[in-house]
């Protein structure tokens, strides 16, 4: 079956890294993302990695692929106020064009 | 490029009322999809439309709800009737149509509805 779990709650200083962790249980799972919701807007891609792929680095962000252990992290390095915000994890099998799963969320917050 | 649009941004009901939410998907995309997170939880599938045609509804919870896209344009998702359980924000997506590579999805602002 599919099921998404991610940590519910991370609190950080601005400057230090975060760091949002994800596991998965679909092993056939294709795609994996990285959403952001900021309070009263929609949902917004920061990146997502191919399951063939170990790492993906985009300026800040970090993704790291762990798929023996079905484990996904988004790291946020230099972390920021305006990062505050909650960050979702999904992931879609090849079979599934656009049917994503996601996790509950994780609620990032970023102390001055 | 405009993003995806949702309407109302709230809707408050009592129970048994109809509801309807609009999305406005952007222009030239083909796939556009309906999401619901309910109560905090995660957000969860109910249908995916390619042009007017629904490919896949399996996530629709029940008879209740139904959705249409009338001419590949924009999409309405009727709530009849409301129940309190039905109560959450309603996401729309949309995408260019593809076969390979990540699809990715623009997401609305979402359509949150309470039902008292």
């Amino acid at each position: 079956g599919e099921d998404v779990e991610q940590s519910l709650f991370l609190s950080v200083r601005e400057g230090d890294s975060s760091v949002i962790n994800c596991t998965y249980t679909d092993s056939s799972s294709t795609y994996l993302y990285w959403y952001k919701q900021e309070p009263g807007a929609g949902l917004q891609l920061l990146t997502y990695i191919f399951s063939n792929m170990d790492m993906k680095q985009d300026q800040r962000l970090t993704v790291l692929l762990n798929k023996k252990d079905k484990h996904l992290s988004l790291r946020i390095a230099d972390t920021q106020t305006g990062d505050s915000a909650i960050y979702f994890c999904a992931e879609v099998m090849g079979t599934s064009y656009g049917k994503l799963t996601f996790g509950q969320g994780t609620i990032l917050t970023v102390h001055p | 490029e405009a993003g995806v649009t949702q309407f109302p941004s709230h809707s408050v009901i009592e129970k048994g009322q109809t509801v309807t939410l609009r999305c406005d998907p952007i222009s030239g995309h083909d796939n556009l999809y309906w999401y619901r997170r309910v109560m905090g939880k995660e957000i969860k599938f109910l249908l995916h439309f390619v042009k007017e045609s629904k490919q896949d509804e399996s996530g629709m919870p029940n008879n209740r709800f139904l959705a249409e896209r009338t001419g590949g344009t924009y999409s309405t998702l009727k709530v009849q009737p409301a129940e309190l359980e039905d109560s959450g924000v309603y996401f729309c997506a949309s995408s260019q149509i593809g076969g390979f590579g990540a699809n990715v999805l623009t997401f609305g602002a979402g359509s949150r509805l309470t039902v008292l």
